[in-house]
């Protein structure tokens, strides 16, 4: 199974900065993703990165306040924007395997905003 | 929309208890479903994974069911240990790898 790395593991931050959180994986993966956990809550997905080209988006998340980056098939970035203590979640990081049939996920990196 | 319900929100046992946590999903039409342990603050740990031609998978004191037909699973877990105290999450992947989570189960064992 592949394995991911997550950057930072936590970070507190003001209200209107930005966060970048990078996802490295330890071998080419065609599929990666982003998940938002809000306090008390389950999963959400974000977007599903894609090498090359823009991100998709599912809907209530758009490109400005979750900028995506996949420059390459083992990472990608994604950036919280002007955030607000809403933002307040644990974000993680997934990536595809066996066709698109298994998903393994990073650490997670907590946000607190202050 | 796939929706994954799981039941109880929370549970509580005694160390030694055996224990069944259940899932269900409103879209029988999956091709897999996987049970996830997720720690306080951290990332999750994938547990078991039923293709959607399985009706059981099992890992140590771990065993999960699924019922596609029914829409339901269950995860077993005999003589239930304080390691492992935790949020259990059922997840059905369905579409194109769209993984729909439930919103798991607290489980607390305590010594």
């Amino acid at each position: 199974s592949a394995v991911i790395s997550q950057k930072p593991s936590r970070d507190i931050c003001q209200r209107g900065t930005s966060l970048t959180i990078q996802c490295q994986v330890d071998s080419q993966v065609t599929m990666m993703f982003w998940y938002r956990q809000q306090p008390g809550q389950s999963l959400t997905l974000i977007a599903t990165a894609n090498q090359g080209s823009e991100a998709t988006y599912e809907s209530g998340f758009v490109i400005d306040k979750f900028p995506i980056s996949r420059p390459n098939l083992t990472f990608s970035t994604l950036t919280v924007s002007n955030l607000s203590p809403e933002d307040s979640s644990i974000y993680l990081c997934s990536v595809a395997e066996g066709g698109g049939n298994i998903q393994y996920f990073g650490a997670g990196t907590r946000l607190s905003v202050l | 929309k796939q929706e994954v319900t799981q039941i109880p929100a929370a549970l509580s046992v005694p160390e030694g208890e055996n224990l069944v946590l259940n899932c269900s999903f409103t879209d029988s039409a999956i091709y897999n479903l996987q049970w996830f342990r997720q720690d306080p603050g951290k990332g999750l740990t994938s547990l078991l994974l039923i293709q959607s031609s399985q009706r059981e998978q099992t890992s140590g004191r771990l065993n999960a069911s699924l019922d596609k037909s029914s829409g339901r699973s269950t995860l077993y877990i005999a003589a239930s240990q304080p390691g492992d105290s935790a949020t259990y999450l059922c997840a059905v992947l369905s579409g194109y790898s769209t993984l729909t989570f439930g919103k798991g189960t607290m489980l607390l064992v305590s010594p």
